[in-house]
């Protein structure tokens, strides 16, 4: 069965306001939670990384008063898309690396946001 | 910089049939090389990975080789089905905790009965 739920699945919003997106993990304290956006027909592309108590590392060129991640225990990390604009349309992706198990990221079903 | 190339899809081929998608690699060091499938409606899942040069990692029928000298990492499978429609994505990661992945573009197979 799944290991990683995140809601919503689907959202659409209007331009100008705020989506929260919620990456949990199930069953097992997560090490390492990462955030990615995959564009149509694109590969995955990592936004930023975040660890349990700590601040999230973002990758270059991803805006971090944009995307907020918030990791607020070893199995929640949410991503708030804040004054969402029709270009951050796009599917989001978490995945979670689980203690003892460092090879493996274990991947969300993804969110796919439209902003319209 | 870190970057995987694999070959563009769709893919289609009818059940039985062989299946090669090709993923090539630029990396600085000795990255650890995964490929993840990905079926509809569904999140990433790890397939097979290989962790260092000329191991061979395999899963559900599904091989790759680690090939250094041709920076490779192929996926094949001698008889595919139409449950094995999907995407396929090739990653590399240098980190040794497997945290950092790069990404190939993935591959859309589609396998008709």
């Amino acid at each position: 069965g799944a290991v990683v739920s995140q809601h919503p699945s689907r959202v659409i919003c209007k331009s100008g306001t705020s989506v929260k997106i919620e990456c949990r993990s199930l069953d097992f304290q997560a090490t390492t939670m990462f955030w990615y956006r995959q564009f149509p027909k694109k590969s995955l592309m990592l936004m930023a990384t975040s660890n349990e108590g700590s601040k999230a590392t973002y990758e270059q060129g991803v805006e971090k008063d944009k995307f907020l991640i918030n990791h607020a225990s070893l199995t929640l990390s949410t991503l708030t898309v804040t004054s969402a604009h029709p270009e951050d349309s796009s599917f989001y992706i978490c995945s979670v690396t689980r203690r003892g198990r460092g090879y493996e990221q274990y991947f969300g079903p993804g969110t796919r946001l439209t902003v319209t | 910089g870190n970057s995987v190339t694999q070959m563009e899809g769709p893919v289609t081929l009818s059940e039985e049939a062989f299946l090669t998608i090709n993923c090539t690699y630029t990396a600085t060091g000795y990255p650890s090389l995964f490929w993840y499938v990905q079926y509809p409606g569904e999140g990433l899942q790890l397939l097979l990975k290989a962790t260092k040069a000329d191991d061979k990692g395999s899963n559900k029928g599904f091989e790759a080789t680690y090939r250094k000298e041709t920076t490779s990492f192929h996926l094949e499978k001698g008889s595919v089905q139409v449950s094995d429609s999907a995407v396929y994505f090739c990653a590399l990661s240098e980190d040794n905790a497997g945290n950092m992945l790069t990404f190939g573009g993935g591959t859309r197979l589609m396998v008709k009965p």
